[in-house]
């Protein structure tokens, strides 16, 4: 099964809002609210930042937000800071019971 | 505190068998609804789901790797489990276990600090 399909990169200044797209099928993102977003930082682990589509988990920043429309994901990361900039990985559920993962987005703040 | 510690062998040979342990603390995997997953990330590369164990014994593999991969857990000592057999270079990666506490398949909340695998002769 491949993975799931991200930008590459996405970029924002300070202030601005960015958003990242995270594109599936049916068989996954389309067919189940099980679409998460994690964020990781350069030697770290990863992080849970959005889950079930767009629940926050406690702690987490409002300015985080994520949805779904069909088969694509999106995470939305509003009045952009520099302690954003990291990569940012989406996953999803399947309909085989297990998780898939998308290629990973670098977001850099300008 | 929910915390989780991956150990394990940081070089394997080869066609050796790798077995990495999960230590956890702050939850208990006979609680409804706890699950364990392991992920493992190559240098540079993208987050790639290996298995997973729920606290009803039920176990899930990457359909890719499932033939190589066994999840088990001890709810005694707090651990679990990973076996991947016939190690290849390409199996190099940092291998990260994290928790999900929810019904079905959300996202992973709490997860260890990793622990990096080189495969080499």
């Amino acid at each position: 099964q491949s993975a799931l399909t991200q930008p590459a990169s996405v970029s924002g200044s300070p202030g601005q809002s960015i958003t990242i797209s995270c594109t599936g099928t049916s068989s996954d993102v389309g067919g189940y609210n099980y679409v998460s977003w994690y964020q990781q930082h350069p030697g770290k682990a990863p992080k849970l930042m959005i889950y079930e589509v767009s629940n926050r988990p406690s702690g987490v920043s409002n300015r985080f937000s994520g949805s779904k429309s069909g088969n694509t994901a999106s995470l939305t990361i509003s009045g952009l800071q520099a302690e954003d900039e990291a990569d940012y990985y989406c996953s999803s559920y399947t309909s085989s019971s297990t998780v898939i993962f998308g290629g990973g987005t670098k977001v850099t703040v300008l | 505190q929910v915390t989780l510690k991956e150990s394990g062998p940081a070089l394997v040979k080869p066609t050796q068998t790798l077995t990495l342990t999960c230590t956890f603390s702050g939850f208990s995997l006979s609680t409804s609804g706890m699950r364990v997953s392991w992920i493992r990330q190559p240098p540079g590369k993208a987050l790639e789901w290996l298995a997973r164990i729920d606290w009803d014994d039920d176990k899930f593999y990457s359909t890719s790797l499932k033939t190589r991969l066994t999840i088990s857990k001890d709810t005694s000592k707090n651990q679990v489990v990973l076996t991947m057999t016939n190690m290849d270079p390409v199996d190099t990666a940092t291998y990260y276990c994290a928790r999900t506490y929810s019904s079905g398949w959300s996202g992973m909340d709490v997860w260890g600090q990793g622990t990096t695998v080189t495969v080499s002769s």
